[in-house]
């Protein structure tokens, strides 16, 4: 299986700051020249959101602030200027193998 | 509109067995593959298995946990996708979510734009 490891496990945020959270697979998960991570916002009560694919690929409808980076074993997710909305758990996933595993959340709150 | 909804949760017994079920809409699942996350209470997401679509010959794969224990089958005639659960464990509670990955992104293995609200289950005795 491939690990997949993120950082911060939680983290809390002034409104209007950045936030970065950081996302280390335990291979390669690049396929055909793509980087086959995605990430999720999961808040309780309802079933995660897409928000970026393919490494930095903004799904339809999902914030500009939102934006991913990062290729090979190393990915990031970073909110531009954050929003009392965008307190969530945020997770990556890779897709380039079953079983397609998820990193452990990262919390997100408001300082 | 896309729509998935799942169904069939509840309490079961250690060692025991339960049927969850996907009912889509506004889609054709024989077209679709379909996956199964899920979530224990106080943790976080985990992957528990998919069934491709008929064009991948309805390939079935599984988590770890999971592996010889669940099964996944689909019924195209009513747009329904199961997930059959047998030997059931405490750690087995969950909510279990359906899903649908993004149509044509460009890879055989894509990640999850539409999911169901999620149906509980339980395993106690």
């Amino acid at each position: 299986d491939i690990v997949m490891t993120q950082s911060p496990d939680s983290l809390a945020v002034s409104l209007g700051e950045r936030v970065t959270v950081n996302c280390k697979s335990g291979q390669s998960i690049i396929y055909n020249g793509k980087n086959s991570l995605a990430w999720y916002q999961h808040k309780p009560g309802q079933p995660p959101k897409l928000l970026i694919y393919w490494a930095s690929t903004r799904e339809s409808g999902v914030p500009a602030r939102f934006s991913g980076s990062g290729s090979g074993t190393d990915f990031t997710l970073t909110i531009t200027s954050l929003q009392p909305e965008d307190v969530a758990v945020y997770y990556c996933q890779q897709y380039y193998a079953t079983p397609h595993t998820f990193g452990q959340g990262t919390k997100l709150e408001i300082k | 509109e896309v729509q998935l909804v799942d169904s069939g949760g509840g309490l079961v017994q250690p060692g025991g067995s339960l049927k969850l079920s996907c009912k889509v809409s506004g889609f054709s699942i024989s077209d679709s593959a379909i996956h199964w996350v899920r979530q224990a209470p106080g943790k976080g997401l985990e992957w528990v298995g998919r069934i491709r679509s008929g064009a991948y010959n309805s390939a079935t794969a599984f988590g770890t946990s999971v592996k010889g224990r669940f099964t996944i089958s689909r019924d195209d005639s009513t747009n329904t996708a199961y997930l059959q659960m047998n030997s059931l464990k405490i750690e087995d509670t969950a909510v279990y979510f359906c899903s649908r990955p993004i149509p044509n992104c460009g890879s055989v293995s894509c990640p999850f734009d539409s999911w169901g609200q999620g149906t509980l289950v339980t395993v106690s005795s």
